[in-house]
């Protein structure tokens, strides 16, 4: 079954540590996207690609940086993460505008 | 850019009432527009989702309205169940963008 996978499910980093967070696709899909959650903002896009070796600005990228190594695989990277980024992340697939398939989301505590 | 408004923040219904979630957007050019389920603790999940030329779909109980003079989509579930208690989100995006900006969603509590 297509689907997309998230790692780690939870997480919890040093102010001023890198962290990475993971997202497998088996989809096939081109497009590939980050979000992050909180209360009161709904869904916020962070970075997005649309495909292997691509990566473009979404609404709020400040402190991220992104990588797509591949169709599969997109991690989003907190170079310098601070007590602001806590948050929960979802990454989805998809194609073109069309509908995204969401992972169960990575929960990331900074102290 | 493209604003979407989602309204309201929390709602809490009867079980077998209706319950209806309003998104206003700011784009006239906005071409494709969806509906996601969030249950506790899971991503988000697709309902339904219609294009700018549909000005109502419905399937398994939800129906979607589209007023493009308005700028305005609702979700309508009617009688609702337990089953229904979630977090929904509405989403809307251009042709030639690939990303869905999405409104603040709405807690939606089935009251027994």
């Amino acid at each position: 079954e297509a689907a997309v996978t998230q790692s780690p499910r939870n997480k919890v980093a040093v102010t001023g540590g890198k962290v990475t967070l993971s997202c497998n696709q088996t989809n096939n899909h081109n497009n590939m996207y980050w979000y992050r959650q909180d209360t009161g903002h709904g869904l916020r896009l962070i970075h997005y690609s649309y495909g292997a070796g691509s990566t473009e600005k979404g609404d709020i990228p400040d402190g991220y940086k992104a990588s797509r190594p591949s169709q599969e695989n997109f991690s989003l990277i907190l170079e310098l993460a601070t007590p602001s980024q806590t948050s929960v992340y979802f990454c989805a697939s998809g194609t073109g505008f069309s509908d995204y398939t969401f992972g169960s989301g990575t929960r990331l505590l900074v102290i | 850019g493209e604003q979407v408004e989602q309204r309201p923040p929390h709602l809490s219904v009867r079980e077998g009432d209706s319950a209806i979630i309003i998104c206003t957007y700011t784009d006239s050019a906005t071409a494709y527009f969806s509906w996601y389920k969030q249950e506790a603790g899971a991503g988000l999940q697709l309902l339904m989702s219609v294009l700018s030329n549909v000005d109502r779909k419905e399937e398994q109980g939800l129906t979607v309205l589209l007023n493009k003079k308005d700028k305005r989509l609702s979700l309508n579930l009617t009688a609702a169940h337990p089953g229904d208690s979630a977090v929904y989100f509405c989403a809307a995006s251009h042709y030639n963008q690939g990303k869905l900006i999405f409104g603040q969603g709405t807690k939606l509590s089935i009251k027994p």
